[in-house]
């Protein structure tokens, strides 16, 4: 099946530094991926989509002059959470979307990045 | 926008029952389902899916059904196992929305000896 990773799968920093964040599909080329914000016991929640080569759309309320979305290859996408405070601590995952044939395409999610800021 | 019901948020049965979980949603226009388990942790993964021209889809112990009038689907898992603990969380996804999923709010699945 599709693979996506993500790195670091965890990280700890001080309030007010700023943390980046890859997702990489391993074995497709993914025009599209997600970025999702997952906080203790809650379902996951959609932060922005990212496109290859253009600018991410970001869902209402979640600031994109925070959180930098650069989608430079056709594998490689990147959340930067900038300036971090802890109320930005949470589970960071990213999804990929499979091309396919049908209209609907199927995503798969990376690992995961719990993000811990001090 | 899409907004995704999922009922119960907790259920708890014992080996070898089967389990349903519940999920409504708001616009009619969506015409992909899928679900979600995801171990404490771990990343979402896809266990089945289904699609609006689609009323049932079955895989081994897995089965998905939909009802368009209505505008609810659900997950049916027979012969539970204790690796079926998990939370599952069932999504929607809004054709000409750039495939975005809206998620329901998860269960948490928990299959005792």
């Amino acid at each position: 099946g599709a693979v996506v990773s993500q790195h670091p799968s965890r990280v700890i920093c001080k309030s007010g530094t700023s943390v980046k964040i890859e997702c990489r599909s391993l074995d497709f080329q993914a025009t599209t991926m997600f970025w999702y914000r997952q906080f203790p016991k809650q379902s996951l929640m959609l932060m922005a989509t990212s496109n290859e080569g253009s600018k991410a759309t970001y869902e209402q309320g979640v600031e994109k002059d925070k959180f930098l979305i650069n989608h430079a290859s056709l594998t490689l996408s990147t959340l930067t959470v900038t300036s971090a405070h802890p109320e930005d601590s949470s589970f960071y995952i990213c999804s990929a979307r499979v091309p396919g044939t049908g209209i609907q395409e199927t995503q798969y999610f990376g690992p995961g990045t719990r993000l811990l800021v001090l | 926008g899409e907004n995704v019901e999922q009922h119960p948020s907790t259920l708890s049965v014992q080996e070898g029952d089967s389990a349903v979980i519940k999920c409504t949603y708001s616009d009619s226009a969506s015409n992909y389902f899928p679900w979600y388990k995801q171990e404490l942790g771990k990343r979402p993964q896809l266990i089945i899916d289904i699609r609006s021209n689609v009323g049932e889809k079955k895989d081994q112990r897995i089965a998905v059904t939909l009802n368009k009038t209505a505008k609810h689907f659900s997950l049916h898992i027979t012969e539970t196992q204790p690796e079926d603990s998990a939370v599952y969380f069932c999504a929607a996804s809004l054709r000409g929305g750039g495939n975005k999923l809206t998620f329901g709010t998860g269960t948490q699945l928990k299959v005792e000896l």
